[in-house]
């Protein structure tokens, strides 16, 4: 099956730092998304980036697909941005509705200190 | 609140034990899929619904059945439970395109 790897596995950084998340995969897929999952465990989807760059207040992302990554950009942090980062990717997309599984990463760890 | 449901929060039932999570998916959602996250697995897909009808499976082990009724909700059924069922499961719904795809909150399950 498809591997995911994100990098890097764990991250600390003081308020107000900017960060970048990378996630490679090894086939191409359909979609990726990104999501946040907070200190108490709540997965957060932040974006739907099969391609191209998306802006979400501090948060973009950018996915060069025909190269297998994709990058989460987290400016001026704060300390709310803490937790884990998943990337997942979708291989397939079935017919007639509906879509396969996600394939998560292992996540990068995240902590912004005050 | 994602609009996606998960019954309970949190369950401590004992080995060999039987439970049922249920979800409730986002009004609109034809698609629920569940997932397991453990800390030596991560997170991995366990098995969709569409409409009703199962459309995909991931890792599901034999003992975890799942089910989709006609109201949309779903149910995921573990028996025989074992110490290394201990997780957060959760659950996922989609309109059918993967942007829709929205997580419940999850329900965390101990075996003891």
């Amino acid at each position: 099956g498809i591997q995911v790897e994100q990098s890097p596995p764990d991250l600390i950084l003081q308020e107000g730092a900017n960060s970048t998340l990378r996630c490679n995969f090894s086939d191409s897929v359909n979609n990726l998304q990104w999501f946040h999952q907070n200190p108490w465990g709540q997965l957060i989807n932040l974006f739907y980036i099969p391609s191209g760059t998306k802006q979400n207040g501090r948060l973009s992302a950018t996915t060069v697909a025909t190269e297998r990554y994709s990058l989460l950009y987290i400016s001026s942090s704060q300390t709310t941005d803490s937790g884990v980062y998943f990337c997942a990717v979708l291989v397939t997309i079935r017919a007639g509705g509906g879509a396969d599984g996600l394939t998560f990463g292992k996540g990068t760890h995240l902590i912004i200190q005050p | 609140d994602s609009g996606v449901t998960q019954t309970p929060k949190h369950l401590i039932t004992a080995t060999g034990q039987r439970v049922t999570l249920r979800c409730s998916p986002r009004s609109g959602d034809l698609s629920v899929y569940w997932y397991q996250q453990s800390l030596d697995q991560g997170l991995q897909f366990l098995i969709q619904y569409y409409n009703g009808e199962e459309r995909a499976k991931g890792n599901i082990l034999e003992r975890f059945s799942a089910q989709q009724f006609p109201d949309l909700h779903s149910e995921l059924n573990l028996s025989s439970l074992e110490l290394g069922d201990s997780a957060l499961y959760f659950c996922a719904s989609s309109e059918g395109d993967i942007r829709g795809y929205t997580f419940g909150s999850g329900t965390r399950l101990t075996v003891v």
